[in-house]
């Protein structure tokens, strides 16, 4: 049984536009989600995160927002970038591990 | 700071030889990993380590074994390779506790097992 999901393998974005990522999630034990990031033969990278107890986090051009009655939370990148061309994860954090999502390739195209 | 490192970057095994992956971080964090990605199924939780003495089973525990004798240090042994465990192996490492934040992995071993 899958507990994070993200339905969308890919997702193509015009450079300057908003990128918005889809994770939902089925444990309620959950009480952080985090996003990370994936270059090819590089390991992940730490993006952003937020509490269970929170409904928004922002940090630049990332936002991720929660919405906990929907076990729903999303990513937005704005204004997209080349560079942002990755793949990203959504991950749940419960007891100290991390379960993680089957990740969405971003192709941001200049 | 080297941060996580592992060795090797790639490997190729026959069926049923042993191997083991080593991991090393230099930040003295206590909570450290292993995970594996496979295409189309994200990473997926193998052993984790809450401490120097200290492991426990992941999602997918089963074929590989693991120990902690110190802080830094956090191999992963393969006792009887099979095609199965073909996939990308990644560690990762972070402080104590829950801070999710601050995990960090390292660049990654690639096994082939033939």
């Amino acid at each position: 049984d899958q507990q994070v999901k993200q339905n969308s393998p890919s997702l193509s974005v015009q450079e300057g536009r908003i990128s918005i990522l889809n994770c939902d999630y089925t444990n309620s034990m959950f009480d952080y989600f985090l996003w990370y990031k994936k270059y090819p033969a590089e390991g992940p990278t730490f993006l952003i995160s937020i509490s269970s107890i929170k409904d928004k986090n922002e940090d630049g051009r990332f936002t991720v927002f929660l919405n906990k009655s929907a076990k729903h939370l999303s990513l937005h990148i704005v204004p997209s970038q080349p560079g942002d061309s990755a793949v990203y994860f959504c991950a749940g954090g419960s007891q100290g591990n991390l379960i993680f999502g089957k990740g969405t390739k971003l192709s941001v195209k200049p | 700071n080297a941060g996580v490192t592992q060795t090797p970057k790639f490997q190729v095994l026959k069926t049923g030889q042993s191997m083991t992956l080593q991991c090393a971080q230099d930040m003295n964090h206590e909570y450290m990993s292993w995970y594996r990605q496979d295409p189309g199924m994200g990473l997926r939780l193998i052993h984790y380590s809450v401490g120097a003495g200290i492991t426990d089973q992941g999602e997918v525990p089963n074929g590989y074994n693991v120990s902690r004798s110190t802080t830094e240090d956090f191999p992963l042994r393969l006792l009887s390779a099979a095609p199965s465990q073909t996939s990308v192996y990644f560690c990762a490492s972070r402080r104590g506790g829950l801070s999710y934040n601050e995990q960090f992995f390292g660049p990654g071993t690639r096994l082939t097992v033939l």
